[in-house]
């Protein structure tokens, strides 16, 4: 079975500080991870994905995440936050139990930009 | 341009009616997905397709059904058995395989809300 915990339900930063978002996660095969955005009313978007390649992953806007097997954490982070990052971000594992790719998505971590 | 296209955006309906909430998506993906999605819950599956004629329930398929007849389409209908129906419904599109898991591309979303 795989699982994925959000650790903070919300981070609140100043514009132009660094972004922290702390994902862990669990499961038994060799897992995909991946990082979404949701603005507000909106769809999800992918931010970045890690599928068994290399650890350091980088996505858009800035953003980057690292794949730490020994700890089975994926955090999202940032080095300088812009007011425009502000929305809700979640973690995803899929790995095949079951037999399939069937995603499980952390709850979200609602990020706060200061101005 | 390639995506999936939800409608309607916001939908209003009387308690005991039910309603049928559309998804189309021109990515040629095989998996389809709908999700529920409440204020601090993140996303919860509700049912998903793999292929055209098949389908499977999710974590929170009571009070649903959905219809796979076309590769583009996966009409989500929310029946009067649903307790609780007030909610942000988001569709979703991959080609994950039995091999490989890509990322997944959202719709815009629905919201509906029971009156």
């Amino acid at each position: 079975a795989q699982s994925v915990t959000q650790l903070d339900s919300h981070v609140s930063v100043s514009e132009g500080t660094p972004v922290l978002l702390r994902c862990n996660y669990s499961s038994s095969y060799s897992p995909s991870l991946f990082w979404y955005v949701q603005h507000p009313n909106k769809g999800l978007q992918l931010l970045l994905k890690y599928t068994s390649a290399a650890t350091l992953v980088k996505g858009i806007n800035g953003f980057e995440a690292e794949f730490k097997k020994s700890e089975t954490s994926f955090h999202l982070t940032k080095p300088s936050a812009h007011m425009s990052d502000a929305a809700e971000y979640f973690c995803v594992v899929s790995d095949l139990s079951g037999g399939s790719y069937i995603p499980t998505f952390g709850r979200g971590t609602s990020l706060i930009v200061h101005p | 341009d390639g995506g999936i296209t939800q409608s309607p955006k916001y939908l209003f309906r009387k308690e005991g009616q039910n309603v049928t909430l559309s998804c189309e998506q021109n990515l040629n993906h095989d998996a389809m997905y709908w999700y529920r999605q409440d204020p601090g819950q993140g996303l919860r599956l509700i049912y998903y397709s793999q292929i055209v004629n098949d389908f499977q329930k999710g974590d929170i398929a009571e009070g649903y059904s959905v219809s796979r007849e076309k590769k583009e389409s996966f009409p989500l209908t929310v029946t009067s058995a649903q307790k609780n129906p007030t909610a942000f419904y988001l569709c979703a599109s991959t080609n994950a395989g039995r091999d490989s898991y890509n990322e997944q591309f959202f719709g815009p979303g629905t919201r509906l809300t029971v009156l």
